[in-house]
């Protein structure tokens, strides 16, 4: 069973826009929870992470925000360029677990000029 | 600076030949995985790996096999492969704390089996 939901498959924003990507878990034990980009045939790249113990992490144009009690965390980017074009995958892990991480589905964004 | 490199990129295999995918890291981190993505269905983590001489069952281990008999290469083998193995395989690695840097993943290898 998927423990990681990304639910929607896609998403269209305007440039100059905000891109707001939703993750929704299961698990109450994760503790960390990443965010990847990829391109077309290229590996996930990471972007941005947060921890349990915090509800809000930002760098430059991506925040992350945490709600434990509703198991969801969503992506914020602002504002939306057009090479952010990309999928994105959310990612949760237990703590001293080997670092396995659940990864989400992914939600391919595009950014329109 | 190389990152994760994976060979090879494309693979087509019939079905129950073997074969082993090779992954090599020049960061020196000490963790590394192999994840599988279809369709649908995200990344799912094969075997991992903590260090040297170290391997551990992931998410969905069956059919495959692995082995870290060095530190910078992470191999994962098919022994007898199946249609249902045909996907792209991802390689990743990363240091023990993963929060602020993530793991590096490799470009990936697209396995065809038929």
């Amino acid at each position: 069973d998927q423990q990681v939901k990304q639910n929607s498959p896609s998403l269209s924003v305007q440039e100059g826009r905000i891109s707001i990507l939703n993750c929704d878990y299961t698990n109450s034990m994760f503790d960390y929870f990443l965010w990847y980009k990829k391109y077309p045939a290229e590996g996930p790249t990471f972007l941005i992470s947060i921890s349990s113990i915090k509800d809000k992490n930002e760098d430059g144009r991506f925040t992350v925000f945490l709600n434990k009690s509703a198991k969801h965390l969503s992506l914020h980017i602002v504002p939306s360029q057009p090479g952010d074009s990309a999928v994105y995958f959310c990612a949760a892990s237990v703590e001293n677990t080997g670092n396995q991480f659940y990864f989400g589905t992914g939600t391919s964004l595009t950014v329109i000029p | 600076n190389a990152g994760v490199t994976q060979t090879p990129k494309f693979r087509v295999l019939k079905t129950g030949q073997s074969m082993t995918l090779l992954c090599a890291q020049d960061m020196n981190h000490e963790y590394m995985y192999w994840y599988r993505q279809d369709p649908g269905m995200g990344l799912r983590l094969i075997h991992y790996s903590v260090g040297e001489g170290t391997t551990a069952k992931g998410e969905v281990p069956d059919g495959y096999n692995v082995s870290r008999l060095k530190k910078q290469n992470f191999l994962l083998g098919l022994e007898s492969a199946a249609p249902s193995q045909t996907s792209v395989y991802f390689c990743a690695s990363s240091y023990s704390t993963v929060l602020h840097y993530g793991y590096t993943f490799g470009s990936g290898t697209r396995l065809t089996v038929v």
